[in-house]
């Protein structure tokens, strides 16, 4: 079954401090991985996907099959990062259908 | 840009009445997508369709129907409302391009009393 952990429901740092938002899964086959973000008052939105590789907003996310996760990275964390971080894991079927997970609410301290 | 547009923002329902939620999207996107969002519990998919006239339930699609007779065009329908369906709603979209990208709406939060 497929299947999405965020521990940390809420997490808060200081500005300027790292930040590490966890996410693990389970999937038996080839994971697609991602992570979106809501901030406030605003839609939900795409921030990053693993396949891509890429640096959004100087957050990255590596990968790692050996312990099933996927954790989003910052080395300085800004006030803007405040929001909502959703991890997500690509279905199984054709329709690009995601499986979420529960969500951490990041709150960057002044 | 990419647009989904769910035409209610705020909607109060009694116990027992039907609810429709719409959902339009204007990128010519195959797949659709009705998520339920309550604190704590993250994203549910209810119901998803990849073409007109199809579609596939989610984890969570008790209570709830849907209807896609237009490829732009998505309805959420809860037959009899019940307090328990007290939620925001997100409706999202999708193409054929790299998958995982969803466009999502604004949502739309639904309270029944």
């Amino acid at each position: 079954a497929q299947r999405v952990t965020q521990p940390e429901k809420l997490l808060s740092v200081f500005k300027g401090a790292p930040v590490e938002l966890k996410c693990n899964y389970s999937y038996s086959g080839s994971p697609e991985l991602f992570w979106y973000v809501q901030y406030s008052r605003q839609r939900l939105q795409l921030l990053l996907r693993h396949i891509s590789r890429e640096s959004i907003k100087g957050f990255t996310a590596d990968l790692n099959k050996g312990e099933t996760s996927f954790h989003l990275k910052k080395p300085f964390a800004q006030e803007e990062d405040s929001a909502m971080y959703y991890c997500a894991l690509g279905g199984s079927t054709g329709a690009n259908n995601l499986f979420f997970g529960t969500g951490t609410r990041l709150t960057v301290i002044p | 840009d990419v647009k989904v547009t769910q035409s209610s923002r705020y909607l109060v329902k009694r116990t027992g009445e039907k609810v429709f939620l719409e959902c339009v999207q204007d990128m010519d996107h195959e797949n659709m997508f009705w998520y339920r969002q309550d604190p704590g519990l993250g994203l549910r998919l209810i119901y998803f369709s990849y073409d007109v006239k199809m579609k596939e339930k989610g984890d969570i699609p008790e209570g709830y129907s849907v209807s896609r007779e237009k490829k732009e065009r998505f309805s959420l329908i809860l037959e009899s409302a019940s307090t328990n369906q007290t939620s925001m709603y997100l409706c999202a979209s999708s193409g054929t391009g790299p998958t995982g990208e969803l466009f999502f709406g604004e949502g739309s939060r639904l309270t029944v009393l």
